[in-house]
């Protein structure tokens, strides 16, 4: 069983910068996970940040950006605002068809 | 303007049926692969399942939680993606959410399983 790992909560200062990861309990995170990067506010559906690693989804601003660090998958926000205040989920694609998400991190700023 | 419009949600007993229907509009759903994702109540969000383009031959593909128990199938000349649910457990309680790989995600159809 696949199990995608991320960071139960994190904080950033307003202004701030923070980076957000997304791994994988046994080996590492590549290109070929096609990881995706999800915003999520209570009571509201999903938004699409990032697909396929690191292409911005449509009208999602250049503050979020998504990469490969290391072993892992990073979602990075700058100029962090009040309203980034979210749940972030990854989602890596993990072959035949299959994708399995992570449990999801909690960002709090402040 | 996109839209993903999911319907048919409800409440049903253990073991029974529900068939889920997510309307589009906006891009070119013939093109696109469709996923279903659903979250229970104050849990993260799961992935459900999917199904690829006629260019792959609508293939689908599911979470083993969900395997030989939940079909998804489309209909492009209607622009509709389908989620039909079987043998229904009260775990299957969630929000389900239909959404286009990379792209846009509807509001959510609640499903309950309870007797």
């Amino acid at each position: 069983q696949t199990v995608v790992t991320q960071e139960p909560s994190f904080s950033v200062s307003p202004g701030g910068a923070v980076t957000l990861t997304c791994g994988l309990t046994s080996g590492s995170v590549s290109t070929s996970h096609y990881s995706g990067w999800y915003k999520q506010t209570p009571g509201q559906a999903p938004r699409t940040l990032i697909y396929n690693t690191n292409i911005r989804s449509s009208g999602v601003p250049d503050r979020f950006s998504g990469s490969i660090l290391g072993n892992k998958a990073a979602l990075t926000i700058t100029g962090a605002q009040a309203d980034d205040e979210s749940d972030y989920y990854c989602v890596l694609y993990v072959g035949s068809g299959i994708s399995v998400f992570g449990g999801g991190t909690k960002l709090t700023v402040l | 303007e996109v839209q993903l419009v999911e319907s048919g949600g409800g409440l049903v007993q253990p073991g029974g049926s529900l068939k889920l229907s997510c309307a589009v509009s906006g891009f070119t759903f013939s093109g696109s692969v469709m996923h279903w994702v659903r979250q229970a109540a104050g849990k993260g969000l799961e992935w459900v399942g999917r199904i690829t383009s006629k260019s792959d031959d609508y293939a689908t593909a599911y979470a083993a939680s969900v395997k030989g128990r939940f079909a998804i199938s489309r209909d492009d000349s209607k622009n509709t993606t389908y989620l039909q649910m079987n043998s229904l457990k009260t775990e299957d309680t969630a929000m389900y959410y239909c959404t286009r790989g990379g792209g846009p995600w509807g509001q959510g159809t609640l499903v309950t399983v309870s007797s």
